[in-house]
C-alpha cells in the first residue's frame, strides 16, 4: 500500500522528542479504537487498540488516550525514532459492524535526524 | 508464516477495460476484508467475507464492483468499465475470526491507476 502522503497532515519531530498525533472519531457509538501505522509502500500495521471503557493505554514506547466526551483519541509515542517515520491512522469500530474499521485521513510523521 | 499477499502489486489500465485484484489471506484465517485506499484519504471499507456466510457488499460504491472468496481462501475482487476515480490503492486484511478480539493483518494492497 502507498502513503498517501501529498494532501495529509504532517507533524515533524526531532528525533529523540516525543511525539503526539491527533484524531478525531465520527460515532458516538464506537466502542474500539485502533491506530495503525503505514510505511511507505506497505500495509497498515497494527499498533496499538484501546476499548471504550478505558481511557488510557500503554504499549511499548506507545501510549493510546481516549475521551469520549469530545470523541478524540491521541498516540502518544515517546523518544520518536527514525523509523518511526510513516503514517498514522486511526480507526473506529462498534460491536455488530462486522469488524469493519472506520478509519481517519491520516497523519504524515517525518523524524528529522 | 507469510503474510497477506496481494497481486498484481500495480495495474495500469485504460477506462473501460476490467480488471481483477487477487488476495491470498493468511492461512486459517476466515474473516477476510477489502480497503480502497484513495490519495489523500483514509482507508474505506469495501466488502467482508467470514466463513461460508453471506458477504457484508455494504461497502461497494457501485455495481461495478464485485468480489468473490472460493473455498473460504483467496479472494479476487473484481471493477468492471473501470473508470478514472477508480484509481487508488486496494487493500486486503484478513483475520482469524469475525469480531473486535482479532487482529486485521493488511496486505500490502494493489496499486490501480486508470488512465
Amino acid at each position: 500500500g502507498e502513503s498517501v502522503g501529498l494532501h495529509l497532515p504532517t507533524l515533524s519531530v526531532q528525533e529523540g522528542d516525543n511525539s503526539i498525533i491527533n484524531c478525531a472519531y465520527s460515532n458516538s457509538a464506537s466502542d474500539y479504537f485502533i491506530w495503525y501505522k503505514q510505511e511507505s509502500g506497505k500495509g497498515p500495521q497494527f499498533i496499538i487498540d484501546i476499548r471504550s471503557n478505558m481511557d488510557k493505554r500503554q504499549g511499548q514506547r506507545v501510549t493510546v488516550l481516549l475521551n469520549k466526551t469530545v470523541k478524540h483519541l491521541s498516540l502518544q509515542i515517546a523518544a520518536t525514532q527514525p523509523g518511526d517515520s510513516a503514517v498514522y491512522f486511526c480507526a473506529e469500530t462498534y460491536m455488530g459492524a462486522t469488524n469493519k474499521l472506520i478509519f481517519g485521513t491520516g497523519t504524515l510523521l517525518a523524524v528529522q535526524p | 508464516g507469510a503474510g497477506v499477499s496481494q497481486s498484481p502489486s500495480n495495474k495500469v489500465t485504460e477506462k473501460g477495460k476490467d480488471v481483477e485484484l487477487r488476495c491470498d489471506p493468511i492461512s486459517g484465517h476466515t474473516a477476510l476484508y477489502w480497503y480502497r485506499q484513495s490519495l489523500g484519504q483514509g482507508l474505506e471499507f469495501l466488502i467482508y467475507f467470514q466463513g461460508n456466510s453471506a458477504p457484508d457488499k455494504s461497502g461497494l460504491p457501485s455495481d461495478r464492483f464485485s468480489a468473490e472468496r472460493t473455498g473460504g481462501s483467496v479472494s479476487t475482487l473484481t471493477i468492471q468499465r473501470t473508470q478514472q476515480e477508480d484509481s487508488a490503492v486496494y487493500l486486503c486484511a484478513s483475520s482469524l475470526a469475525p469480531g473486535q478480539l482479532y487482529e486485521q493483518y493488511f496486505g500490502p494492497g494493489t496499486r490501480l491507476t486508470v488512465t
